[in-house]
């Protein structure tokens, strides 16, 4: 099992829906990352958060270290938003390596 | 403060050549990651700087290579090269310090024939 799990692999949805990419983790950690990639681009870092929530526009991470799970959600989707979305965690015993999830490829429709 | 950069952007390279790609992180920052990620696969690490020392290294064969400078810029070596090596190269730069919170540059594409 992987230590760090992210679901749905992948989505498609319709411009203006709410998306939900969910993160789960198996080790403590010291924190959660969210990224984006977009297709043939670079990684740019959205959130890194160790607990609570964190808004940036119309993105939102919250985190609940107690399940060892977080979400990141999407208000009024648009299809520049279309990207891969991948978790990262600082795990406490992984001598400052990043933890990485598959990633969540999102598409949304115009 | 200027983001990572990394030189070149892009490389064609032939089966048995070798190649250095460069990294430059973030002022300040002291530590520099290599990543590795191939169409279909996620992020593979490679192995981290810190303070021109290896901290970390990944599951990678001898042929990659790295190092890093006095500057904390970076270098990475891949020798010998194979077609299967052919994919997105990124580095991340951080204080290499807890929360670890890493910038990526924009990559550089190397393509093997």
């Amino acid at each position: 099992k992987n230590e760090v799990e992210q679901s749905p692999q992948n989505l498609t949805a319709q411009e203006g829906e709410f998306i939900t990419i969910n993160c789960s983790y198996s080790v403590g950690i010291s924190a959660l990352h969210w990224l984006q990639q977009h297709p043939g681009g670079g990684i740019v870092s959205l959130f890194m958060l160790s607990s609570g929530k964190k808004k940036h526009g119309r993105l939102i991470a919250t985190i609940n270290i107690q399940e060892k799970h977080s979400s990141l959600h999407i208000t009024a989707s648009h299809p520049r938003d279309s990207a891969v979305y991948i978790c990262a965690v600082a795990g406490l015993d992984s001598n400052y390596q990043l933890i990485w999830g598959a990633g969540t490829k999102l598409i949304i429709k115009p | 403060k200027a983001g990572v950069t990394q030189t070149p952007r892009y490389l064609i390279k032939t089966r048995g050549q070798q190649v250095t790609l460069s990294c430059s992180p973030i002022s300040g920052h002291r530590s520099v990651s290599w990543y590795q990620q191939t169409p279909g696969q996620g992020l593979q690490f490679l192995f981290e700087y810190f303070s021109e020392t290896q901290r970390n290294k990944g599951n990678f064969p001898g042929r990659f290579s790295g190092r890093q400078f006095s500057n904390s810029r970076s270098e990475m070596n891949v020798s010998t090269l194979e077609l299967g090596d052919s994919a997105l190269y990124l580095c991340a730069s951080s204080s290499g310090q807890a929360p670890y919170e890493q910038y990526f540059g924009p990559g550089t594409r190397l393509t093997v024939t």
